[in-house]
């Protein structure tokens, strides 16, 4: 069965450029959610879209930017990169709030 | 802001034994979590629970609405169950929140 795919699963950037995330979730998956985890921490919400349209925000910076496109994929934008920023991100889908479906993630390195 | 509290933070018990995690919550909710989470960072999602008991294979987990409090159980542990076991309420539309995770080691 298809899972919830991210890319890439690995990306190293420096301080002040620009990462770009993917997410596709489950088809026909209505809402999609990102989440932060940094090392040894607990993940944190930063923004969730239903049916393509932003539905909720977390904690998340003013630099980082989502948007949810017509084939469902979502895109998490992270400019002015900060070593901060290094932390595992997560996208997860879900239809009409059931169940729960987690990405690989994408293992961010800021240096 | 709902606040997530999990017990144990850490837990290592010997091969077969009865595993409980306590995940206790501040705010009433829509639905409550229980995620695994292996090292290299993967999350699975185990239960989604709303009311009563979900059991899958040795998998056990309950919720009390009333007082605001779920358990996961492990029953006849195995190595392979070492992993980080975390609690993470809310849903639909809204994001989660997590609890701190519970760090559980199966010794053979």
């Amino acid at each position: 069965a298809a899972g919830v795919i991210q890319s890439p699963r690995h990306l190293i950037k420096e301080k002040r450029e620009t990462a770009t995330l993917k997410c596709y979730p489950i088809p026909r998956h209505d809402t999609v959610y990102w989440y932060q985890q940094g090392p040894g921490q607990d993940p944190q919400f930063l923004i969730s879209f239903y049916e393509k349209m932003q539905s909720d925000k977390g904690s998340i910076p003013d630099r980082f930017s989502a948007q949810q496109f017509s084939d469902y994929h979502s895109e998490l934008n992270m400019s002015s990169l900060e070593l901060g920023d290094s932390a595992l991100y997560f996208c997860a889908s879900s239809s009409q709030g059931e169940k729960l479906f987690f990405g690989s993630g994408t293992q961010l390195s800021v240096l | 802001k709902n606040e997530v509290e999990q017990s144990p933070q850490n837990l290592t018990a010997q091969e077969g034994e009865f595993i409980t995690i306590n995940c206790s919550y501040s705010v009433g909710i829509s639905a409550l979590h229980w995620l695994q989470q292996h090292p290299g960072g993967g999350i699975v999602s185990l239960f989604m629970l709303s009311s009563g008991k979900k059991k899958h294979g040795r998998l056990i987990a309950t919720i009390n609405i009333q007082e605001k409090h779920s358990s996961l159980h492990i029953t006849a542990s195995h190595p392979r169950d070492s992993a980080v076991y975390i609690c993470a309420v809310g849903g639909g539309a809204d994001g989660l929140t997590f609890g701190k995770g519970t760090h559980l080691i199966i010794q053979p």
